[in-house]
């Protein structure tokens, strides 16, 4: 079974804060997504990879970064955490050439 | 661009009662349609998904969907509810395997509510 795990299933972190939310799977994936998850807008894409050190702006990328040195693994950060950024935030991965995603638990993030 | 509307945002039916929840999309090629359902609390898990072939597709939990290209919609059946299933449903629509970092655009989802 394809495994995508998130760091945290739940943060709480201060206005201003350098926030790193980490996602790992291990199916040897090429695709990576976060995405945001906010009552009555459903998922918004933040950014994706589709290659180590490769990433692309989703249709919401303002106020995030990502990382991605390694396969497995594909960090979202918040370089000053904004209370307009709480929210849940969910990982996913594709094989290349798939559309078929497969979703991390979420990381259910407050911004205080 | 590909867009997915789903106009119901939540649901309510009874346990045993059929179920059928709405999917319209807009692509302007051959789409490639999934149907996921969140628990609460959860991430998302694939239902069903429509490539190409034979227009009803079947899922996991009993779940079935119909591809209807004149209608442009991928609505999600299910003959008897359980309680079980209260949950999100998202329809999510994709282009097909084009290359790689394919994209999903998803639906604001369903609320579906199970009463006793």
């Amino acid at each position: 079974d394809v495994k995508v795990t998130q760091s945290s299933r739940y943060l709480v972190k201060r206005t201003g804060e350098k926030v790193f939310l980490e996602c790992v799977q291990d199916m040897d994936h090429e695709n990576m997504f976060w995405y945001r998850q906010d009552p009555g807008l459903g998922l918004r894409l933040i950014y994706f990879s589709y290659d180590v050190k490769m990433k692309e702006k989703g249709d919401i990328p303002e106020g995030y970064s990502v990382s991605r040195e390694k396969k497995e693994r594909f960090s979202l950060i918040l370089e000053s955490a904004s209370t307009n950024q709480t929210s849940m935030y969910l990982c996913a991965s594709s094989p290349w050439r798939s559309d078929e995603q497969y979703f991390g638990p979420g990381t259910r993030l407050t911004v205080t | 661009a590909q867009s997915v509307t789903q106009p119901d945002i939540h649901i309510t039916v009874s346990e045993g009662a059929s179920l059928e929840l709405r999917c319209n999309y807009s692509y302007g090629a051959t789409p490639y349609l999934f149907w996921y359902v969140q628990s609460p609390g959860q991430g998302l898990q694939l239902l069903l998904k429509y490539f190409s072939g034979d227009t009803l597709v079947q899922g996991i939990k009993g779940f079935e969907a119909e591809f209807k290209r004149s209608q442009s919609s991928f609505n999600l059946r299910k003959p008897s509810v359980h309680w079980s299933d209260a949950a999100e449903y998202f329809c999510a629509v994709g282009a097909g395997l084009t290359g790689g970092g394919n994209k999903l655009t998803f639906g604001t989802g369903t609320q579906l509510k199970v009463e006793l």
